[in-house]
Protein backbone atom coordinates (compact mmCIF):
# COMPACT_ATOMS: atom_id res chain seq x y z
CA UNK A 1 0.00 0.00 0.00
CA UNK A 2 1.15 3.56 -0.81
CA UNK A 3 2.42 5.53 1.73
CA UNK A 4 2.89 9.11 1.34
CA UNK A 5 5.00 11.74 3.64
CA UNK A 6 5.13 15.40 3.86
CA UNK A 7 8.12 17.28 5.42
CA UNK A 8 7.58 19.36 7.20
CA UNK A 9 4.25 19.41 8.36
CA UNK A 10 4.22 23.26 8.83
CA UNK A 11 6.70 25.90 7.88
CA UNK A 12 6.63 29.89 8.16
CA UNK A 13 9.02 31.77 6.18
CA UNK A 14 8.98 35.80 6.10
CA UNK A 15 8.13 37.16 2.17
CA UNK A 16 10.73 36.69 -0.19
CA UNK A 17 12.23 33.57 0.66
CA UNK A 18 12.53 30.42 -1.70
CA UNK A 19 11.63 27.47 0.16
CA UNK A 20 11.53 23.73 -0.71
CA UNK A 21 8.64 21.42 0.22
CA UNK A 22 9.20 17.68 0.18
CA UNK A 23 7.37 14.73 -0.45
CA UNK A 24 8.30 11.13 -0.43
CA UNK A 25 6.23 7.99 -0.79
CA UNK A 26 7.13 4.67 -0.49
CA UNK A 27 5.87 2.69 -3.97
CA UNK A 28 8.07 3.83 -6.74
CA UNK A 29 5.78 2.14 -9.26
CA UNK A 30 3.66 5.35 -10.10
CA UNK A 31 2.61 6.65 -13.40
CA UNK A 32 2.67 10.72 -12.17
CA UNK A 33 2.54 12.69 -9.42
CA UNK A 34 0.22 16.20 -9.30
CA UNK A 35 0.81 18.56 -6.07
CA UNK A 36 -2.20 20.78 -5.32
CA UNK A 37 -2.83 23.86 -3.12
CA UNK A 38 -5.86 24.22 -0.84
CA UNK A 39 -7.07 27.37 1.11
CA UNK A 40 -8.68 26.89 4.25
CA UNK A 41 -12.44 25.55 4.39
CA UNK A 42 -11.79 25.30 0.32
CA UNK A 43 -10.94 22.95 -1.93
CA UNK A 44 -8.10 21.27 -3.92
CA UNK A 45 -6.31 23.64 -7.06
CA UNK A 46 -3.96 22.28 -8.76
CA UNK A 47 -0.70 23.46 -9.44
CA UNK A 48 1.69 20.91 -11.33
CA UNK A 49 1.71 17.58 -12.93
CA UNK A 50 4.94 15.43 -12.94
CA UNK A 51 4.47 12.18 -15.79
CA UNK A 52 7.00 9.59 -14.09
CA UNK A 53 8.82 10.02 -17.15
CA UNK A 54 9.95 13.60 -16.29
CA UNK A 55 12.42 14.66 -13.86
CA UNK A 56 10.77 18.06 -13.89
CA UNK A 57 8.16 20.76 -14.30
CA UNK A 58 8.14 24.42 -13.96
CA UNK A 59 5.04 27.06 -13.54
CA UNK A 60 5.66 30.35 -12.77
CA UNK A 61 7.66 30.79 -9.49
CA UNK A 62 6.89 26.50 -8.93
CA UNK A 63 9.19 24.29 -9.69
CA UNK A 64 8.03 20.48 -9.14
CA UNK A 65 11.13 17.69 -9.51
CA UNK A 66 10.28 14.05 -9.10
CA UNK A 67 13.00 11.36 -8.50
CA UNK A 68 10.40 8.27 -8.99
CA UNK A 69 13.94 5.42 -8.01
CA UNK A 70 14.04 7.07 -4.56
CA UNK A 71 10.31 7.56 -4.04
CA UNK A 72 11.22 11.40 -3.89
CA UNK A 73 9.37 14.98 -5.20
CA UNK A 74 9.96 18.31 -4.08
CA UNK A 75 8.02 21.81 -4.50
CA UNK A 76 10.61 24.85 -4.84
CA UNK A 77 8.46 27.88 -4.55
CA UNK A 78 10.47 31.32 -5.70
CA UNK A 79 10.39 34.65 -4.04
CA UNK A 80 7.35 33.36 -1.77
CA UNK A 81 4.73 36.27 -0.81
CA UNK A 82 1.91 36.01 1.34
CA UNK A 83 -0.43 34.79 -1.51
CA UNK A 84 1.53 31.58 -1.04
CA UNK A 85 0.23 30.63 2.00
CA UNK A 86 -2.23 27.53 1.81
CA UNK A 87 -1.79 24.09 2.71
CA UNK A 88 0.26 21.96 -0.15
CA UNK A 89 -0.23 18.84 -0.98
CA UNK A 90 1.11 15.77 -2.99
CA UNK A 91 -0.44 12.80 -4.81
CA UNK A 92 0.95 10.18 -6.53
CA UNK A 93 -0.85 8.03 -9.32
CA UNK A 94 -0.13 4.27 -9.20
CA UNK A 95 -1.38 1.09 -11.06
CA UNK A 96 -5.26 1.00 -11.81
CA UNK A 97 -5.29 4.90 -11.09
CA UNK A 98 -5.46 4.94 -7.51
CA UNK A 99 -3.97 8.17 -6.19
CA UNK A 100 -2.68 8.90 -2.30
CA UNK A 101 -2.34 11.85 -0.65
CA UNK A 102 0.15 12.80 1.40
CA UNK A 103 -1.10 15.13 4.83
CA UNK A 104 0.61 18.07 3.59
CA UNK A 105 2.33 21.22 4.21
CA UNK A 106 0.83 24.01 6.01
CA UNK A 107 2.63 27.43 4.87
CA UNK A 108 2.29 30.85 5.88
CA UNK A 109 4.15 33.41 4.39
CA UNK A 110 4.75 36.78 7.11
CA UNK A 111 4.93 39.96 5.37
CA UNK B 1 -16.81 26.93 -17.97
CA UNK B 2 -14.64 23.59 -17.14
CA UNK B 3 -15.92 22.89 -13.86
CA UNK B 4 -17.06 19.64 -11.04
CA UNK B 5 -20.08 21.09 -9.29
CA UNK B 6 -21.35 19.01 -6.24
CA UNK B 7 -24.44 19.26 -4.13
CA UNK B 8 -25.46 19.60 -1.58
CA UNK B 9 -22.35 21.99 -0.35
CA UNK B 10 -23.52 21.67 3.53
CA UNK B 11 -25.63 18.64 4.70
CA UNK B 12 -26.51 17.76 8.12
CA UNK B 13 -28.17 14.60 8.68
CA UNK B 14 -29.60 11.67 10.97
CA UNK B 15 -28.16 8.46 11.77
CA UNK B 16 -29.44 5.63 9.63
CA UNK B 17 -31.72 8.33 7.37
CA UNK B 18 -29.91 7.35 3.33
CA UNK B 19 -28.24 10.37 1.40
CA UNK B 20 -26.82 11.01 -1.75
CA UNK B 21 -24.17 13.70 -2.27
CA UNK B 22 -24.48 14.31 -6.42
CA UNK B 23 -21.06 15.16 -8.63
CA UNK B 24 -21.09 16.23 -11.85
CA UNK B 25 -18.65 17.41 -14.43
CA UNK B 26 -18.52 19.21 -17.77
CA UNK B 27 -15.25 18.02 -19.27
CA UNK B 28 -15.89 14.74 -20.84
CA UNK B 29 -13.64 13.07 -18.47
CA UNK B 30 -13.52 9.36 -18.15
CA UNK B 31 -11.69 9.21 -14.53
CA UNK B 32 -13.98 10.20 -11.36
CA UNK B 33 -13.30 9.80 -7.42
CA UNK B 34 -14.54 10.21 -4.43
CA UNK B 35 -12.21 11.19 -1.18
CA UNK B 36 -12.88 11.95 2.16
CA UNK B 37 -10.45 14.77 3.81
CA UNK B 38 -10.15 14.23 7.88
CA UNK B 39 -8.13 16.35 9.94
CA UNK B 40 -4.90 14.24 10.86
CA UNK B 41 -5.57 12.20 8.29
CA UNK B 42 -5.04 13.76 4.68
CA UNK B 43 -7.51 12.55 2.15
CA UNK B 44 -8.28 8.96 1.00
CA UNK B 45 -10.06 7.51 -1.74
CA UNK B 46 -13.19 5.94 -0.78
CA UNK B 47 -14.57 4.87 -4.64
CA UNK B 48 -12.99 5.81 -8.56
CA UNK B 49 -14.41 5.01 -11.75
CA UNK B 50 -11.91 4.47 -14.99
CA UNK B 51 -15.24 4.83 -16.99
CA UNK B 52 -19.33 4.39 -17.34
CA UNK B 53 -20.09 1.31 -15.48
CA UNK B 54 -16.60 0.59 -14.10
CA UNK B 55 -15.78 1.37 -10.53
CA UNK B 56 -13.46 -0.14 -7.97
CA UNK B 57 -12.71 0.67 -4.60
CA UNK B 58 -10.40 2.85 -3.07
CA UNK B 59 -8.81 2.88 0.18
CA UNK B 60 -12.20 3.70 2.61
CA UNK B 61 -15.24 2.31 0.89
CA UNK B 62 -16.66 0.81 3.71
CA UNK B 63 -20.37 2.56 4.18
CA UNK B 64 -20.20 3.68 0.75
CA UNK B 65 -21.49 3.37 -2.65
CA UNK B 66 -21.31 4.40 -6.02
CA UNK B 67 -22.77 4.25 -9.23
CA UNK B 68 -21.48 5.19 -12.86
CA UNK B 69 -24.30 5.37 -15.51
CA UNK B 70 -23.32 8.34 -17.35
CA UNK B 71 -20.10 9.70 -17.91
CA UNK B 72 -20.94 13.09 -16.06
CA UNK B 73 -22.14 12.07 -13.23
CA UNK B 74 -21.01 10.13 -10.11
CA UNK B 75 -23.14 9.99 -7.27
CA UNK B 76 -21.97 9.20 -3.85
CA UNK B 77 -24.52 6.91 -1.29
CA UNK B 78 -24.36 6.52 2.01
CA UNK B 79 -27.18 3.92 2.71
CA UNK B 80 -27.18 3.88 6.45
CA UNK B 81 -24.80 7.20 7.57
CA UNK B 82 -23.24 6.85 10.76
CA UNK B 83 -21.18 9.70 12.89
CA UNK B 84 -18.10 8.32 11.77
CA UNK B 85 -18.68 9.35 8.38
CA UNK B 86 -18.72 13.28 9.29
CA UNK B 87 -16.28 14.82 7.08
CA UNK B 88 -15.59 16.61 3.91
CA UNK B 89 -16.21 15.19 0.77
CA UNK B 90 -14.42 15.79 -2.59
CA UNK B 91 -15.29 14.41 -5.98
CA UNK B 92 -12.40 15.31 -8.65
CA UNK B 93 -12.60 13.93 -12.39
CA UNK B 94 -9.37 13.49 -14.93
CA UNK B 95 -8.93 12.62 -18.67
CA UNK B 96 -7.53 8.94 -18.77
CA UNK B 97 -4.68 7.43 -20.73
CA UNK B 98 -5.29 3.65 -20.08
CA UNK B 99 -3.74 2.82 -16.71
CA UNK B 100 -2.65 6.76 -16.49
CA UNK B 101 -4.51 9.85 -15.24
CA UNK B 102 -3.97 13.64 -16.25
CA UNK B 103 -4.75 16.53 -13.95
CA UNK B 104 -7.00 15.92 -11.31
CA UNK B 105 -10.19 18.72 -11.25
CA UNK B 106 -11.34 19.18 -7.91
CA UNK B 107 -15.29 19.95 -6.74
CA UNK B 108 -15.48 22.38 -4.20
CA UNK B 109 -16.63 20.16 -1.05
CA UNK B 110 -19.15 18.88 0.74
CA UNK B 111 -19.19 19.12 4.46
CA UNK B 112 -21.51 16.71 5.62
CA UNK B 113 -22.40 16.36 9.81
CA UNK B 114 -23.93 12.82 10.60
CA UNK B 115 -25.34 12.96 14.20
Amino acid sequence: KQEVTQIPAALSVPEGENLVLNCSFTDSAIYNLQWFRQDPGKGLTSLLLIQSSQREQTSGRLNASLDKSSGRSTLYIAASQPGDSATYLCAPSGGYQKVTFGTGTKLQVIP
Amino acid sequence: EAQVTQNPRYLITVTGKKLTVTCSQNMNHEYMSWYRQDPGLGLRQIYYSMNVEVTDKGDVPEGYKVSRKEKRNFPLILESPSPNQTSLYFCASSLSQGYSLNEQFFGPGTRLTVL
